[in-house]
């Protein structure tokens, strides 16, 4: 059994450019959640996709987005980047809305 | 914001047990005890949790107190690849969206 996956690894952006992250889920697992953990913080929850659609969304500004696909794999899009959106971005799956949540390496964005 | 309380450090010697304690003094009836941990620039991992019974699998046991106002994570014999930051988290255990609400956590390091 694969377990969840993410890319790319790092990634440097400048300010104002757009960026999106990809995760695939770990098999059988119908649900997504995202979460952006800034350097010496926990994790602080994003978004979360249930089949396809948004299901529950944290304190995040509307230029982050994201979609689930038929596969349930997800990409997380920001807009319009800032200094501050710097960070590493966890995707997390899990077979139920309320599962255990199975956690992919991360992607780590700078933005300079 | 969290609705836990962790020592943001803790030391243990390689061998022992480690003991890693949380307050969650408003935890709500229906609400479990999660515990994941982050090992450096990883994601986070699911260790145990529990409702009000003692749990135990292959990498932890959990104690909750009777009043269940707080836990202890244990790890029976710490070995240095065990230091990590260990979260404790209170999560509904409901359908729909019940993200993970990550705190400081507290900083295990696991000493030779």
């Amino acid at each position: 059994e694969t377990g969840v996956t993410q890319s790319p690894t790092h990634l440097i952006k400048t300010r104002g450019q757009q960026v999106t992250l990809r995760c695939s889920s770990q098999s059988g697992h119908n649900t997504v959640s995202w979460y952006q953990q800034a350097l010496g913080q926990g994790p602080q929850f994003i978004f979360q996709y249930y089949r396809e659609e948004e299901n529950g969304r944290g304190n995040f500004p509307p230029r982050f987005s994201g979609l689930q696909f038929p596969n349930y794999s997800s990409e997380l899009n920001v807009n319009a980047l800032e200094l501050d959106d710097s960070a590493l971005y966890l995707c997390a799956s899990s077979f139920s809305l309320g599962g255990e949540q199975y956690f992919g390496p991360g992607t780590r964005l700078t933005v300079t | 914001d969290a609705k836990t309380t962790q020592p943001p450090s803790m030391d243990c010697a390689e061998g022992r047990a480690a003991n890693l304690p949380c307050n969650h003094s408003t935890i709500s009836g229906n609400e479990y005890v999660y515990w994941y941990r982050q090992i450096h620039s990883q994601g986070p991992q699911y260790i145990i949790h529990g409702l009000k019974n003692n749990e135990t699998n292959e990498m932890a046991s959990l104690i909750i107190t009777e009043d269940r106002k707080s836990s202890t994570l244990i790890l029976p014999h710490a070995t240095l690849r065990d230091t990590a930051v260990y979260y404790c988290i209170v999560r509904g255990f409901i359908s729909g969206n019940t993200p993970l609400v990550f705190g400081k956590g507290t900083r295990l390091s696991v000493i030779a």
